[in-house]
């Protein structure tokens, strides 16, 4: 049973602190999203790789966010430094282009203090 | 243009009920209208999609309706489940990336 994995699931750290999410996509997958969830703003699309090159990451804050795919089997989201606005539930999702169907995994819990 | 509108925000049904979701879109390039199904603590999953060139698409208790010409499409679960209660995204593509609407927060009670 093919899933994406996320790690870690839940993550508590302080402001200014720098944070790292990581990402397995499906086997095969070669396009990789990574989403924010807040009650406020919803599912948000911060940035997507296709074959491991960066597509889209306009809905990112570059000063403090990147986004990178240092293989097919790994994709990292960064936070440096970390802001108690950042706390959020970040999912990473693969999919298989031009297919349209997104695989979501089970997301990290983000609170920043 | 980029925008997927959905409402209600949340909805209470009786078990055996009908909930019903609405979606509503601008951009015409759009073809492809799936719909995820978020419980708390899970990652969004794939439930029911539908392509433009159809008008109704149905699994099981699931049943999407397409309005192309008022630019809509809705989400009908039939004789709804306590089970069912979860987040329902509506979504459109956009090339490989999906446009997600806000959300709808169904709970179902017995």
């Amino acid at each position: 049973d093919a899933r994406v994995t996320q790690t870690p699931r839940d993550k508590v750290t302080e402001m200014g602190q720098e944070v790292t999410m990581r990402c397995q996509p499906i086997l095969g997958h070669n396009t990789v999203f990574w989403y924010r969830q807040t009650m406020m703003q919803g599912l948000e699309l911060l940035a997507y790789f296709r074959n491991r090159a960066p597509l889209d990451d306009s809905g990112m804050p570059k000063d403090r966010f990147s986004a990178e795919m240092p293989d097919a089997t790994l994709a990292t989201l960064k936070i440096q430094p970390s802001e108690p606005r950042d706390s959020a539930v970040y999912f990473c999702a693969s999919g298989l282009s031009p297919a349209e169907t997104q695989y979501f995994g089970p997301g990290t819990r983000l609170l920043v203090l | 243009q980029q925008q997927v509108k959905q409402s209600p925000q949340s909805l209470i049904v009786q078990k055996g009920g009908i909930s019903i979701i609405n979606c509503a879109y601008e951009n015409t390039a759009f073809d492809y209208f799936p719909w995820y199904q978020q419980f708390p603590g899970k990652g969004p999953a794939l439930l029911i999609a539908i392509r433009p060139d159809v008008s109704e698409k149905k699994e099981g208790r699931f049943t999407i309706s397409f309005n192309k010409s008022a630019k809509q499409f809705s989400l009908h679960i039939m004789d709804s489940q306590p089970g069912d209660s979860a987040t329902y995204f509506c979504a459109a593509n956009n090339g490989d990336k999906l446009i997600f609407g806000t959300g709808t927060r169904l709970q179902v009670f017995p």
